[in-house]
This record gives structure tokens, sequence and C-alpha cells, in this order.
């Protein structure tokens, strides 16, 4: 199973808003509801950030939202902060497994 | 509290084996979906593996054969068994309890590097 596409970084000013995309096939991005997207700071586990393509677990920001359109997902952080700075996956499943994308850094200028 | 806790993870020679364990606390391992998700020095998240509640087992391409996932209900705990590891295998390993198909909590990982 080939990893999901995703730009190798995108940067922002504080405050600012930025858009992640996660590019897939119509066998697991396009063919389910079940992408998530996860944030991960250096030398910490991934924390979950959106699942089930546009629903925020409690306790995550509303300034994160998620959308899907074919193929490709997007995950868009708004009003960015400082603490936004960090590494970000996308995963979907596909056919009793799951896949994750190539990984984002996202960096606060 | 939702915790996981890895343990068992070191220094292997190729070739060899080790069995990574994940306790859990807050829920009941036996009653969800449970994974094995890798991540390589400087790379990006792998999943590896995963147990459903009703028993099931899928793996990666990656280490299907070689690695085997099986939880221990009487101590709510997860397990996975790597054999004929090799240096690519050599990775921080996270358990991750599931909620439709999404990791909704990560334990802190587990080191197995792989190397003579």
């Amino acid at each position: 199973q080939s990893a999901l596409t995703q730009p190798a970084s995108v940067s922002g000013s504080p405050g600012q808003s930025i858009t992640i995309s996660c590019t897939g096939t119509s066998s697991d991005v396009g063919g389910y509801n079940y992408v998530s997207w996860y944030q991960q700071h250096p030398g910490k586990a991934p924390k979950l950030m959106i699942y089930e393509v546009s629903n925020r677990p409690s306790g995550v920001s509303n300034r994160f939202s998620g959308s899907k359109s074919g193929n490709t997902a997007s995950l868009t952080i708004s009003g960015l902060q400082a603490e936004d700075e960090a590494d970000y996956y996308c995963s979907s499943y596909t056919s009793s497994s799951k896949v994750f994308g190539t990984g984002t850094k996202v960096t606060v200028l | 509290e939702v915790q996981l806790v890895e343990s068992g993870g070191g220094l292997v020679q190729p070739g060899g084996s080790l069995r990574l364990s994940c306790a859990a606390s807050g829920f009941t391992v036996s009653s969800n979906y449970m994974s094995w998700v890798r991540q390589a020095p400087g790379k990006g998240l792998e999943w590896v593996s995963v147990i459903y509640s009703g028993g099931s087992t899928y793996y990666a391409d990656s280490v299907k054969g070689r690695f085997t996932i099986s939880r221990d209900n009487s101590k709510n705990t997860l397990y996975l068994q790597m054999n004929s590891l090799r240096a690519e295998d050599t990775a921080v390993y996270y358990c991750a309890r599931e909620v439709g198909y999404s990791s909704s909590a990560w334990g802190q990982g587990t080191l197995v590097t792989v190397s003579s």
C-alpha cells in the first residue's frame, strides 16, 4: 500500500490560515469517510486532531477543520499559533488496513 | 483516564526476535480495535498491524509472516511478537486504541534497534 501524498512543508504567519492536502486513491481516501489527521511535536507521540474526515475529538481547538473532495482530503488550521508548529499526518482506512500520509512540517513564521 | 504504556524495545541483532507489550488502563483492550504503528528515525508514520475486537488480525505487507499481534484479556495487554528482524524494522513502535478507524489514544512509544 503506497503512502498518501502530502506536501513536505507548509508555512504561515501567526493569525493566518493554512491548508494541508492529502491525496490518495479511490481505494483509500476516495472510497471511505475514514480519514484522520494527527499532530506530532518533536519527540512526542502523535495526537488525533480530526477523525472521519471532519470531526474534532473533544478538547481539540475549533481552529482545526477537515474536509474531503474525491481522492483528496484537507486539513485547515485557521488563526495559526506558534504552538501549531509540528508535523501533521493524514491517514485513511483501506481494505482492513490503514495507510498514512507522507507527513507535512508546518512552520509558523 | 485512557493510558497506554509500551515496553520491550531494545537492541537486537538482525534475524533476532523481540516481543513488545502495551499495557492498557481506563478501557478494555478486548472490546476495542488495537493497532501498532511505527516510525523509523526521522521518517513518517507507518501502520504495522491491527487486531479487531472479534480477534481478526491484519498486517502491513512489510511485516506479514514475521510479526504477530495478539492480546491477553486477563492482563488487558496488547503484544507484538517480532521475528526475523531486519535493519529496516528499526523504529519507535507505538500502540494505539482505534475508534472508528482513527487512532484516538497512543502510547509513548518504545524504540527497537536492529543492528549487529
